[in-house]
């Protein structure tokens, strides 16, 4: 049981470049989330999605798209990366224990954009 | 749109107590407050949650006063491998609101 993995762990991009990164989770939760933390800021909520098909804008979404096409993936996506960006990527996900959602977290993806 | 606010940083000595704070004064009705702990280059993970009064757990006590506008997380005779990072999380996607909430983090540094 692997809980939330996270791929890549690392990435370097250059401006105005395009990746996705990628969150899978085994537990058959039916929410998943994605958020970014930087110094200072703590962690703020991008996106997320309560079930397979559906995704919904969090705190800060601007410059960041998501798809949930499987329920155990949720992908992330940077369309033209910009070094505002530049920050460390977490996914978490969860049951649909109302209102009680206990997260899971993966280890991070640290992205750097020059 | 509510706001949680946690002390940046706390020193202690390995054998004492902790008690870290969050303010949450627009706290909604049916909001839980969740408390995670942070170890550089992880991700969070589940502490203790709680919606009145007090829970405690094998690792932590979470303390709520009868307003819910602030939580108090206690960690009992702190180590140094409880040197982290703390946040509060207030609401979830289920609650009236749909908000998640988070402090910005306390770093708990534990000194021997």
């Amino acid at each position: 049981n692997a809980g939330v993995t996270q791929t890549p762990k690392f990435r370097v991009l250059k401006t105005g470049q395009s990746m996705t990164l990628l969150c899978a989770q085994d537990m058959n939760h039916e929410y998943m989330y994605w958020y970014r933390q930087d110094p200072g800021m703590g962690l703020r909520l991008i996106h997320y999605s309560v079930g397979e098909g559906t995704t919904a804008k969090g705190e800060v979404p601007d410059g960041y798209n998501v798809s949930r096409l499987k329920k155990q993936n949720f992908l992330l996506g940077l369309e033209s990366a910009a070094p505002s960006q530049t920050s460390v990527y977490f996914c978490a996900s969860s049951r649909r224990d109302s209102p009680t959602e206990t997260q899971y977290f993966g280890p991070g993806t640290r992205l750097l954009v020059l | 749109l509510a706001k949680t606010t946690q002390p940046i940083s706390m020193d202690s000595y390995e054998g004492q107590e902790v008690n870290i704070t969050c303010s949450h004064n627009n706290i909604a009705t049916n909001d839980y407050i969740t408390w995670y702990q942070q170890f550089p280059s992880q991700g969070p993970r589940f502490i203790i949650q709680g919606y009145k009064t007090k829970v405690t757990n094998e690792v932590a006590s979470l303390f709520i006063p009868a307003d819910r506008k602030s939580s108090t997380l206690s960690l009992p005779r702190v180590s140094l491998s409880d040197t982290a990072v703390y946040y509060c999380l207030v609401g979830s996607l289920s609650s009236n609101t749909g908000k998640l909430i988070f402090g910005q983090g306390t770093t708990l540094q534990v000194k021997p």
